[in-house]
């Protein structure tokens, strides 16, 4: 199915560090959204972005909405173990449909 | 919790049999969306209601079909159920159509034998 690209697929990295992770996509979407989501259970709604430009911080979290439309990054900030889990972009396009990224699993060494 | 309310939480059901999900979204939510999540495929959309109505559709199968009632909950619908099937089948909720944030409930699992 469709999806967009999202990098990286996995990092492993210290507690207290910085991460980045971002998708990109070849169509323009409307909305931009972050989740996580635990083995098991359902993706929790981490940031969500409507203008093309925006930048948005909720806690340690900060995510940007693409100028052109068809990108977004996520920045976690001194990250803690329990930001372990799987981090997935979603882009929404205009008929609602919310496209997901392969996701990003993120390990956290305390 | 985000609200968004599914059942059964767990089934386990064998090939060739129908199995019916259950969605509640949020309330004063209009749109119900479903999609399926299996190991090798990621996030997949299905269907998106709104108010009663489908809006959009994804790689649903023909076996698969789904409703939104007046009362704005949604079941999907799996028959003559597969191995491949075994998943966990997501409901999201929003309040309008297009441009709002999208909450997930916590999954159906279901597994074929």
């Amino acid at each position: 199915g469709q999806q967009l690209n999202q990098s990286p697929q996995s990092m492993f990295i210290q507690e207290g560090e910085d991460v980045s992770m971002n998708c990109t996509s070849s169509s323009i979407f409307n909305t931009w959204l972050w989740y996580k989501q635990d083995p098991g259970e359902g993706p929790v709604l981490l940031i969500a972005l409507y203008k093309a430009g925006e930048l948005t911080s909720n806690g340690r979290l900060t995510a940007q909405f693409g100028i052109t439309r068809k990108d977004s990054f996520l920045n976690i900030s001194a990250s803690i173990p329990s930001d372990v889990g799987i981090y997935f972009c979603a882009g929404q396009d205009n008929t609602g449909k919310l496209i997901f990224g392969q996701g990003t699993t993120l390990q956290v060494k305390p | 919790d985000s609200g968004v309310t599914q059942t059964p939480k767990h089934l386990i059901t064998a090939t060739g049999q129908r199995v019916t999900l259950r969605c509640s979204p949020r309330s004063g939510d209009l749109s119900v969306y479903w999609y399926q999540q299996s190991l090798d495929q990621g996030l997949q959309f299905l269907i998106h209601y709104y108010n009663g109505e489908e809006r959009a559709k994804g790689n649903i199968l023909e076996r698969f079909s789904a409703q939104q009632f007046p009362d704005l909950h949604s079941e999907l619908n799996l028959s003559s159920l597969e191995l491949g099937d075994s998943a966990l089948y997501f409901c999201a909720s929003s309040v309008g159509n297009v441009g709002n944030t999208i909450y997930f409930g916590e999954g159906s699992w279901l597994t074929v034998v």
